[in-house]
């Protein structure tokens, strides 16, 4: 199975910050690699797939990009309703894999 | 827009079966394939397997495999989980969700069922 790492694991940030979170893939998986925002108790909400395409009604803030097996998710100017926990999800091969997530708290 | 609704919450002894299911609204069920993913109490996201309906098909992670099936009924546009011989670690929220997309990213998903095993 591949296994997805991300980084860090938690990290504190203010409203207007700039915010930047990793993930890396085991194995090469292309751009196969989807982003998701998932707020306590509630459903994780698809926000980046193919790596960078922003999945529609998503606000253009966040933004996705990759080098090799490293991937990153870039928030540009953090809102109130950005603090969630963030995790990265490999659609390469099966079985899909989840990183463990990247939660941005206040500061 | 798709909907998908889940079965509510369940209470299970260790050792029994559970059986959650998802109603797909809004059209795709033939045309989709759906997948079943877990989440334990502050834990992250484990992908179980997924249904193929228009081949009336499964396949799981291996994890899962001798315990699990998942199966669809295209008479009621409903995909089914059913998990059996519980255990206390199978606690958890079961989603499900809609595979989307050549990287199979996961665009609509169900509720949530909450499913607690204690005996």
């Amino acid at each position: 199975d591949i296994q997805m790492t991300q980084s860090p694991s938690s990290l504190s940030a203010s409203v207007g910050d700039r915010v930047t979170m990793s993930c890396r893939a085991s194995q090469s998986i292309d751009i196969h690699l989807n982003w998701y925002q998932q707020k306590p108790g509630k459903v994780p909400k698809l926000l980046i797939h193919g790596a960078s395409t922003l999945q529609s009604g998503v606000p253009s803030r966040f933004s996705g990009s990759r080098s090799g097996t490293d991937f990153t998710l870039t928030i540009s100017g953090l809102q109130p309703e950005d603090f969630a926990t963030y995790f990265c999800q490999q659609g390469y091969s099966s079985p899909q894999t989840f990183g463990p997530g990247t939660k941005v708290e206040v500061k | 827009q798709v909907q998908l609704v889940q079965s509510g919450a369940e209470l299970k002894r260790p050792g029994s079966s559970v059986r959650v299911s998802c109603r797909v609204s809004g059209g795709s069920f033939t045309t989709s394939s759906f997948s079943w993913v877990r989440q334990a109490p502050g834990q992250g996201l484990e992908w179980m397997g997924r249904i193929i309906p228009i081949l009336n098909v499964a396949n799981y992670t291996e994890k899962f495999q001798a315990r699990i099936k998942i199966s669809g009924d295209r008479s009621t546009n409903t995909a089914y989980m059913e998990l059996r011989s519980l255990r206390f670690d199978d606690t958890a929220v079961y989603y499900c969700a809609r595979d989307w997309g050549i990287s199979w990213a996961f665009d609509n998903w169900g509720q949530g069922t909450p499913v607690t095993v204690s005996s």
